[in-house]
């Protein structure tokens, strides 16, 4: 199986703060990697797919980059909304991993 | 409006059996495939198994392979999740969701989640 590794685990910022958060993969899977955003006891929502696309709806203040094993999510001025947890996912092969998640907390 | 909603959940004892159900609602069920997925108490997310648009194609992850079978109904736009033999560490909130088309790898769509507990 691909082994998907974010760091950091746990991120302090502030609002208005630009955020960056990593995804490492264990070998190469393209651009085939989504982002998720999830808020405690909800479902996780889509924010990126094809590790640069922004999914319709999602504030143009996300963005993902990266290809074959290194990718960023980006968030250019952090927002109260987005103090959450955020995951990547690799689609590359059928045996569908997710990183470990990064927690984007309150400084 | 899409709309998913997860149900089945409950408190099993190790061994014993549950299904997990996810009606479905806004879309064209028989065109998409379905997954579940899975999140243990303060863990990060685990794919658990994908189902094809007519049935015919499952793909589990290994810990599961043998105990759960993704199953469903496109006449009723419902999906199953059959789990036997379960184990603690099976205990999570599991979700539902909506495969991508285009994709075949990434879920557009997400049901509220349903908790499994198996505890004795």
């Amino acid at each position: 199986d691909i082994q998907m590794t974010q760091s950091p685990s746990t991120l302090s910022a502030s609002v208005g703060d630009r955020v960056t958060i990593t995804c490492r993969a264990s070998q190469s899977i393209s651009s085939w990697l989504a982002w998720y955003q999830q808020k405690p006891g909800k479902a996780p929502n889509l924010l990126i797919y094809k590790a640069s696309s922004l999914e319709s709806g999602v504030p143009s203040r996300f963005s993902g980059s990266g290809s074959g094993t290194e990718f960023t999510l980006t968030i250019s001025s952090l927002q109260p909304d987005d103090f959450a947890t955020y995951y990547c996912q690799q689609y590359n092969s059928y045996s569908l991993t997710f990183g470990g998640g990064t927690k984007v907390e309150i400084k | 409006e899409v709309q998913l909603v997860d149900s089945g959940g409950g408190l099993v004892q190790p061994g014993g059996s549950l299904r997990l159900s996810c009606a479905t609602s806004g879309f064209t069920f028989s065109s998409f495939w379905m997954s579940w997925v899975r999140q243990a108490p303060g863990k990060g997310l685990e794919w658990v198994a994908n189902i094809n648009q007519h049935g015919s194609v499952e793909k589990y992850v290994d810990s599961v392979k043998g105990r759960f079978t993704i199953s469903r109904d496109n006449a009723k736009n419902s999906l199953y999740l059959q789990m036997d033999t379960l184990r603690v560490e099976d205990t999570a909130v599991y979700y539902c969701a909506r495969v991508d088309p285009g994709s075949g790898g990434y879920w557009d769509y997400w049901g509220q989640g349903t908790l499994v507990t198996v505890s004795s």
